[in-house]
């Protein structure tokens, strides 16, 4: 079955980075986007980006263009989300996700890993 | 940045029917299928219902999704209890290249 596992909860001081890992399995890793989708306390999901498994080719949302870098490692079926310049504001849960047929329609969720900034 | 609206809250009583709106704009809803979304608290999302009005395997056909334009709706009839939580409509949206959320309806059983 298709299972996105995240690494764990990480606290970060503001002005650092955090890279957010989703290993992947259950499916062809090459053959589907990933999706990263973050939710702040209280407030909507938010998608921040995506990548292509097969050729890599990514896209930001105009709101991380900057901070945000999306990588994967095909031989590891893993994808990672790295935000830089962290911000208190930043302060999330981190989702990756997987569609399950049409595009956006992201059947597959990682269990969400908490992001916590504070000095 | 485009975003989706939704009602903050909805209640309803065991076996009553309750919707749940969402509206957008030529963008996102207009141009696109809608997707719903159930978040229990502390999980992750689960998708329940894609492509406006199809219910991936395993969710009830007390779930239903229509569109209209540049707006949507969730339908849920025979309410029970396990029904409450968070539920967020989405959308791909061609100006962001990306998908947009509502910020969410939290539905309440009485």
């Amino acid at each position: 079955q298709v299972q996105l596992m995240q690494s764990g909860a990480e606290v970060k001081k503001p002005g650092a980075s955090v890279k957010v890992s989703c290993k992947a399995s259950g499916y062809t890793f090459t053959t589907y986007v990933i999706y990263w989708v973050r939710q702040a306390p209280g407030q909507r999901l938010e998608w921040m980006g995506r990548i292509n498994g097969g050729n890599g080719d990514t896209t930001y949302s105009q709101n991380f263009q900057g901070r945000i870098t999306i990588t994967r490692d095909t031989s590891a079926t893993t994808a990672y989300m790295d935000l830089s310049s962290l911000k208190s504001e930043d302060t999330a849960v981190y989702y990756c996700a997987r569609d399950l047929f049409t595009r956006g329609s992201m059947g597959y969720w990682g269990q969400g890993t908490l992001v916590t900034v504070s000095s | 940045q485009s975003v989706l609206t939704q009602p903050p809250s909805a209640s309803g009583t065991p076996g009553q029917r309750v919707t749940i709106s969402c509206s957008g704009s030529s963008s996102n809803i207009g141009s696109n299928t809608v997707n719903w979304y159930q978040q229990l608290p502390g999980t992750a999302p689960k998708l329940l219902m894609y492509s406006d009005n199809k219910r991936p395997s395993g969710v009830p056909d007390r779930f239903s999704g229509s569109k209209s334009g540049t707006s949507a709706s969730l339908a849920i009839t025979g309410l029970q209890s396990e029904d409450e939580a968070d539920y967020y409509c989405a959308a791909w949206d061609d100006s962001l290249n990306g998908p947009v959320f509502g910020g969410g309806t939290k539905l309440t059983v009485l």
